[in-house]
């Protein structure tokens, strides 16, 4: 019930392309769901965050879609840009006290982008 | 936003030894984690330290094997205490914002055990 299942493992997409990454959760507790991206080398940086009482939230060219009666969620990155090629984790988690350390991530996503 | 400096970056270490990583914020914050990713792997939480109590381990992790110091409320330390090949991984600090939901990650310290 903890775990984020997500897909695929590995995307490539030609530049200017939309890449769409899937992410599934059982726990129905949990209640903020963040996707991070993350560079060789580097920790983790959060790109964009959804709460379930919104269906989807954009921010530039990402969009997240939120199903919550099919407890799914995706990222889209639109016009896809070959400086977005790096590794996408999803994950969950039940808030509490406005810190959200204890996130279960998904197994990530290597994305490349082609020019 | 918060910026988090990790120590050391890389290390190589021998069988049966300990390795300690430093991390530290740039500004006050009540709760650091500790995550451990392994090769082509996701982030598992590995403890949450808060200053001035006792770090709290996730399921699978003990305080024998990974130790946790947070003296104040900018700085953590993490030990790897007798290490094996097996706990080659990422180990990454981050630290969460009282005031948002936004957890941060420091760059990481990337352990290679022989």
């Amino acid at each position: 019930q903890q775990q984020v299942k997500q897909s695929p493992q590995s995307l490539i997409v030609q530049k200017g392309g939309i890449s769409i990454i899937n992410c599934a959760y059982e726990n129905t507790a949990f209640d903020y769901f963040p996707w991070y991206q993350q560079f060789p080398g580097k920790g983790p940086a959060l790109l964009i965050a959804i709460r379930p009482d919104v269906s989807e939230k954009k921010e530039g060219r990402f969009t997240i879609s939120f199903n919550k009666s099919a407890k799914q969620f995706s990222l889209h990155i639109m016009d896809s840009q070959p400086g977005d090629s790096a590794t996408y984790f999803c994950a969950a988690s039940k808030s509490y006290g406005g810190s959200q350390g204890n996130l279960i991530f998904g197994k990530g996503t290597k994305l490349s982008v082609k020019p | 936003s918060a910026v988090i400096s990790q120590k050391p970056s890389r290390d190589i270490c021998q069988r049966g030894t300990s390795l300690t990583i430093q991390c530290q914020v740039d500004s006050q914050v009540t709760m650091m984690f500790w995550y451990r990713q392994q090769p082509g792997q996701s982030l598992t939480l590995i403890a949450t330290a808060n200053q001035g109590s006792e770090a709290t381990y996730e399921s699978g992790f003990v305080i024998d094997k990974f130790p946790i110091s947070r003296p104040n409320l900018t700085f953590s330390t993490l030990t790897v205490s007798n290490m094996s090949p097996e706990d080659s991984s990422i180990y990454l600090c981050s630290v969460g914002t009282d005031l948002n939901e936004k957890l941060f990650f420091g760059s990481g310290t990337q352990l290679s055990v022989l």
